[in-house]
């Protein structure tokens, strides 16, 4: 079974710049998740999405972040415009949870940000 | 409602023992372990749903005290590829909190020959 996709896998860019993740979840897993995880820390959840709807936004800082996940299946967050203190690893990861029940995460390469 | 893990990091010799606690100050629902090599994606190691269960799979085991609102991780004979970064992740709730884990810092474990 094939895991989490995530692209570009390293990003460089300069601050004020706009710049767009892509993830595709495991095959049929109906809740996704983007997290940023900073040098030496946990990962943080930015937004949750269950199908195509967002069950929690709460930490995403919209001024300048946006996601959507289309049809339920892929997603993309988007930063813009990223500022120095966005580099960060931005992980997808995506789990089979359809009801009230404590589930399985599975974690994807992540996508290594660098802001200039 | 980040959880606070203890160590930080822990160096190990091949086939020594260690024990990575992961503590909150909210209740909690379940605790999710990963370990992540550097580099690499988060690879989950177990879930423990609160009821004190301990869970377990090759020498790699873990305990949830929901009383204490803890758990520990304990790694027996640890190998070389034991070695990486240990995350606990805390579900607090139900309802608007569904699903979100709350990770802690980490615990750095070096395992050498």
């Amino acid at each position: 079974e094939a895991g989490v996709a995530q692209s570009p896998r390293y990003k460089i860019i300069e601050k004020r710049q706009s710049v767009a993740f892509w993830c595709n979840p495991i095959s049929g897993h109906a809740t996704l998740y983007w997290y940023q995880q900073i040098l030496g820390q946990g990962p943080k959840l930015l937004i949750q999405f269950q199908n195509n709807g967002v069950v929690d936004d709460s930490q995403l800082p919209k001024d300048r972040f946006s996601a959507e996940r289309l049809k339920g299946v892929d997603s993309t967050l988007k930063i813009q415009p990223a500022k120095l203190e966005d580099s960060a690893v931005y992980l997808c990861a995506s789990s089979a949870r359809l009801d009230q029940s404590t589930d399985t995460q599975y974690f994807g390469p992540g996508t290594r940000l660098t802001v200039l | 409602q980040q959880p606070v893990q203890s160590p930080q990091a822990v160096i190990l010799r091949e086939g020594e023992d260690a024990v990575i606690n992961c503590s909150s100050s909210k209740a909690l629902y379940s605790v999710h372990w990963y370990r992540q090599k550097h580099g690499e994606a988060p690879v989950f190691l177990m879930i423990l749903l609160k009821g004190g269960e301990q869970k377990g799979h090759d020498k790699i085991s873990a305990s949830f005290n929901e009383k204490k609102q803890q758990s520990s991780l304990y790694l027996t004979a640890s190998q070389l590829s034991y070695s990486g970064t240990y995350f606990c992740g805390t579900e607090t709730g139900r309802g608007s909190t569904l699903g979100r884990l709350y990770f802690g810092r980490g615990t750095q474990l070096t395992v050498w020959p």
